[in-house]
C-alpha cells in the first residue's frame, strides 16, 4: 500500500537550517509528484510547491522561493525539503503529499523555531 | 493567486442530519478541458489532511457516499449526509487549476 513516512520533529535555532524527508513507498517514486504543505499550528494549510522525482523539476509558491529547497533521491525513494533562514514563523508542521490531488499524504514533521 | 473563499466558519450537527459548507473562488476552476479543478479535504483532529472530493464531484476511493460535490465554475458545496460522530474535523477545499495551489480557510464541523 502507498505510504509516505515523514521524518521526526525538528528543533531548530533561528537562521539555521533543517531538512526533511518524505519516504516514499508502494508505489513508482518517480511516476508521482510530491507536495509539501505547511500548516501553523491552529492554522489553515498552504501549499508550498512540488518537485517532481522523475526529472527533478521543481515549483516554489513565490511566498516559499529562497525560503525551501526540493530534492529527491530516486534510489531511496525519499524527497527532502531544505528549509532555510529559519525565523519563528517557520514553526509549523510540514506535510509531503502524494500528486496534486494529495490522495495520500505523510504523517507531517513539526518544526519549531525557537533560540 | 486564486483566493478560495470558505462559509461558514464552523457548523455543529446532530447526529444524522446533513450539513453543507460552501467554497467560493475567486476566478472560473473550469478549465478548457471540461474539469473543474476543486477538491475538498478533510482534516480530522490531530491527524493529515485527507482527501474526499477531487474534480468537483469525485468520490475520492474509501470516501463513504455520505459525502457529495457539486458547484458551477466559481461556487461549490460539498454536502455530508447523514453525519457521524467520525465527521468532526475541518474541511478545507483547495483549487489546483494553477500555481499556486490554494486552500480556503477551513470550516469546523463539530457534533451537537
Amino acid at each position: 500500500q502507498v505510504q509516505l513516512q515523514q521524518s521526526g520533529a525538528e528543533l531548530a535555532k533561528p537562521g539555521t537550517s533543517v531538512k526533511l524527508s518524505c519516504k516514499a513507498s508502494g508505489y513508482t517514486f518517480t511516476s508521482y509528484y510530491i507536495y509539501w504543505v505547511k500548516q501553523r499550528p491552529g492554522q489553515g494549510l498552504e501549499w508550498i510547491g512540488y518537485i517532481y522525482p522523475g526529472n527533478g523539476g521543481t515549483y516554489y509558491s513565490e511566498k516559499f522561493k529562497g525560503k525551501a529547497t526540493f530534492t529527491a533521491d530516486t534510489s531511496s525513494s525519499t524527497a527532502y525539503m531544505l528549509l532555510g533562514s529559519l525565523t519563528p514563523e517557520d514553526s509549523a508542521y510540514y506535510f509531503c503529499a502524494r500528486g496534486a490531488a494529495g490522495a495520500y499524504w505523510g504523517q507531517g514533521t513539526l518544526v519549531t523555531v525557537s533560540s | 493567486d486564486i483566493v478560495m473563499t470558505q462559509a461558514p466558519l464552523s457548523v455543529s450537527v446532530t447526529p444524522g442530519e446533513s450539513a453543507s459548507i460552501s467554497c467560493r473562488s475567486s476566478k472560473s476552476l473550469l478549465h478548457s478541458n471540461g474539469i473543474t479543478y476543486v477538491y475538498w479535504y478533510l482534516q480530522k483532529p490531530g491527524k493529515s489532511p485527507q482527501l474526499l472530493i477531487y474534480r468537483m464531484s469525485n468520490l475520492a476511493s474509501g470516501v463513504p457516499d455520505r459525502f457529495s460535490g457539486s458547484g458551477s465554475e466559481t461556487d461549490f458545496t460539498l454536502k455530508i449526509s447523514r453525519v457521524e460522530a467520525e465527521d468532526v474535523g475541518i474541511y478545507y477545499c483547495g483549487q489546483l487549476l494553477e500555481n499556486p495551489f490554494t486552500f480556503g480557510s477551513g470550516t469546523k464541523l463539530e457534533i451537537k
